[in-house]
């Protein structure tokens, strides 16, 4: 069980907007660290998406944003496209376990 | 240009040590700030961070897998390696090594997929 809590699966129809969220608690993102974002492509390592909660990591397009509030974060993809359909995970920093932790990820699906 | 890449055996017998090493470019362990981490993936399952290797060689571990697992660096041949004791079939998965300027993991190597069996 991840200590960050991501909704298994989303999904949305082309040009919908959807939002994946990552739970988490007073020790990890309640403490203040930073959320990132990680997309995985089917079969590909994971790749940076969104740093420091709210920033887009190089190439990302702008109908894509990141917030960060209290003890959680959201990805908000709007303009979806059939391109998105990936994995998403979110990850951050706990310090009651000393160190990096990812939730469990969330399939995001294009109908 | 950053660049890693992981490399090591493919398949391990139970019990068995695994020694993994990340070769990388294009950034210095030597910079303060600068981390590498270890991060592995069952098939079909979510990403589980492994471990971190600070430029001043501060180790962070797994709570769960601290006992079995060794960080070592080598400057210069720019290598980090992950030793991993006691392998058991539940390690299946691909493993990957990754730079983490700051707080987020930048760049991730290709990974290398571990198979335990007998």
């Amino acid at each position: 069980q991840s200590v960050l809590t991501q909704p298994p699966s989303v999904s949305g129809t082309p040009g919908q907007r959807v939002t994946i969220s990552c739970t988490g608690t007073s020790s990890n993102i309640g403490a203040g660290y930073d959320v990132q974002w990680y997309q995985q492509l089917p079969g590909t390592a994971p790749k940076l998406f969104m740093h420091g909660n709210r920033y887009r990591a190089s190439g990302v397009p702008d109908r894509i944003s990141g917030s960060k509030s209290g003890t959680s974060a959201s990805l908000v993809i709007t303009g979806l496209q059939t391109e998105d359909e990936a994995d998403y995970y979110c990850q951050s920093f706990d310090t009651s376990l000393g160190g990096v932790i990812f939730g469990g990820g969330t399939k995001l699906t294009v109908l | 240009q950053i660049t890693l890449k992981e490399s090591g055996p493919t398949l391990v017998k139970p019990t068995q040590t695994l020694t993994l090493t990340c070769t990388f470019s294009g950034f210095s362990l030597n910079t303060t700030g600068v981390t590498v981490g270890w991060i592995r993936q069952p098939p079909g399952k979510a990403l589980e961070w492994l471990a971190l290797l600070y430029w001043d060689d501060d180790k962070r571990y797994r709570p769960s897998l601290e006992s079995r697992l060794t960080l070592a660096k080598d400057t210069s041949k720019n290598q980090v390696v992950l030793t991993m004791t006691d392998m058991d079939p539940v390690d299946t998965a691909s493993y990957y090594c990754a730079y983490r300027p700051s707080s987020a993991f930048d760049h991730w190597g290709q990974g290398v997929l571990v198979t335990v069996s007998s």
